[in-house]
């Protein structure tokens, strides 16, 4: 199985600020054959089911704000919210979709004013 | 617009079964990948299994393989997971989810609670 793991596990962050979160895969999730890199990112609000903000690894999902960008290869991946706003206090996961249906995610990163 | 609506979440002794549902509308069901993700009370994403568009290939994490039965009504768009011999660490609440490889969009979710 590949291993998904989070750093930090939690971060306080000022309104306006950055924030980043790091995520490592146990082996590389790049597929040659088609130059992508299966990684995505989820939000989750309390009360919520994950919602997808990026996959591809960079590529934001239609409706998310560019405040959220995502970067990364191979095994070492970042999610970056460029100013943090009030609405982005969440629990947010990595996730690899390399091995779907059978999917792994990060342990999650609380993200905090 | 795509919804996918749970049940069958409940309140179960160990040793129990329980069936869980999705309903899903807005996209055509069986062209799609669906899955069964959980997550624990305070805990992170964890995926239980997965059933291809044909309902023929099915896939089961290890924790809950030989216990779990996913499978699906295309002619209903229902997706099920049959959960048998529960145990107090399958308490969760349960997710369907449509995958076009990343599982795009998802169900509020149904409560497991197992306990004696």
């Amino acid at each position: 199985d590949i291993v998904m793991t989070q750093s930090p596990d939690s971060l306080a962050v000022s309104l306006g600020a950055r924030a980043t979160i790091n995520c490592k895969s146990s082996q590389s999730i790049f597929y040659s054959s088609n130059n992508k890199t299966y990684l995505a990112w989820f939000q989750q609000k309390p009360g919520q089911p994950p919602k997808l903000l990026i996959y591809w690894a960079s590529t934001r999902k239609s409706g998310v704000p560019d405040r959220f960008s995502g970067s990364g290869s191979e095994t070492d991946f970042t999610l970056t919210i460029s100013s943090l706003q009030a609405e982005d206090v969440a629990i947010y996961y990595c996730h690899q979709y390399y091995t779907t249906p059978l999917w792994t995610f990060g342990q999650g990163t609380k993200v905090e004013i | 617009e795509v919804q996918l609506l749970e049940s069958g979440g409940d309140f179960v002794q160990p040793g129990g079964s329980l069936r869980l549902s999705c309903v899903v509308s807005g996209f055509s069901f069986s062209s799609y990948v669906m899955s069964w993700v959980r997550q624990a009370p305070g805990k992170g994403l964890e995926w239980v299994s997965g059933i291809l568009g044909n309902g023929v290939t099915t896939y089961y994490a290890d924790s809950v393989k030989g216990r779990f039965t996913i499978s699906r009504d295309n002619s209903k768009n229902i997706l099920y997971l049959q959960m048998n011999n529960l145990r107090a660490e399958d308490t969760a609440i349960y997710y369907c989810a449509k995958t076009t490889g990343i599982p795009d969009s998802w169900g509020q979710g149904t409560l497991v609670t197992v306990s004696s």
